[in-house]
């Protein structure tokens, strides 16, 4: 059972369109992080959201923490080529401390921007 | 930011052979570090969880005494892939989490290192 469930896993847009990535569960998170990730690189965090409700903006990326902070969702808009990469969402349940804080990761979107 | 580094960036080497990866946190104190796995366009696997001056917790199925972790210092972890198979071919990440205050939990990831076991 897959504790965080990201979707689409795929997703091939053309440049200047706008789209969704969705971080599901049904387990509370004490925060939640989203990554991006390029070929060969490690992965890069972009947020970290620990408050229900609330969002964030990144330039052309928006994330937003659900209020009961069981989902999370990214959006990007008008999106370029460089866009292009494997965007991943990772959490920490609630509750967890110590050695138990270990990120619970999504299985990731792989997002191509075509020009 | 934080920064994490790993050596080497690729490795290649013979099936039987060892290979050790180094990953270091450059400036920060990493009380904990992770190793993961990654297959292409795939999620991280979380292979163990290794703490200063203990021994690694390993996940279920990952073989300890065939991915030796050790973390002997603040700023210094290293994953040690023994009798290589072409299997364990794959890329390898590390990440480390320092004395961070209260809430963001955050991990700092290396550039990965890319193993192929001929």
């Amino acid at each position: 059972t897959q504790l965080l469930e990201q979707s689409p896993q795929f997703l091939s847009i053309q440049e200047g369109e706008n789209l969704t990535v969705y971080c599901n569960s049904s387990s509370v998170f004490s925060s939640l992080q989203w990554y991006r990730q390029e070929p060969g690189e490690g992965p890069v965090l972009l947020v970290t959201v620990v408050t229900g409700g609330e969002v964030k903006k990144l330039k052309r990326l928006t994330f937003q923490f659900g209020d009961a902070r069981k989902d999370s969702s990214l959006h990007i808009t008008a999106a370029q080529p460089g866009d292009t990469g494997l965007y991943l969402c990772a959490g920490i349940k609630d509750g967890r401390a110590g050695n138990n804080r270990k990120l619970i990761w999504g299985l990731g979107t792989s997002l191509a921007v075509n020009p | 930011g934080a920064v994490v580094s790993q050596h080497p960036s690729r490795v290649i080497c013979k099936s039987g052979t060892s290979v050790k990866i180094e990953c270091r946190s450059l400036d920060f104190q990493a009380t904990t570090m992770f190793w993961y796995r990654q297959f292409p366009k795939q999620s991280l696997m979380l292979m163990a969880t290794s703490n200063e001056g203990s021994k690694a917790t390993y996940e279920q199925g990952v073989e300890k005494d065939k991915f030796l972790i050790n973390h002997a210092s603040l700023t210094l972890s290293t994953l040690t892939v023994t009798s290589a198979h072409p299997e364990d071919s794959s890329f390898y990440i590390c990440s480390a989490r320092g004395r961070q205050g209260v809430g963001a939990y955050e991990q700092y990831f290396g550039p990965g290192t890319r193993l192929t076991v001929t």
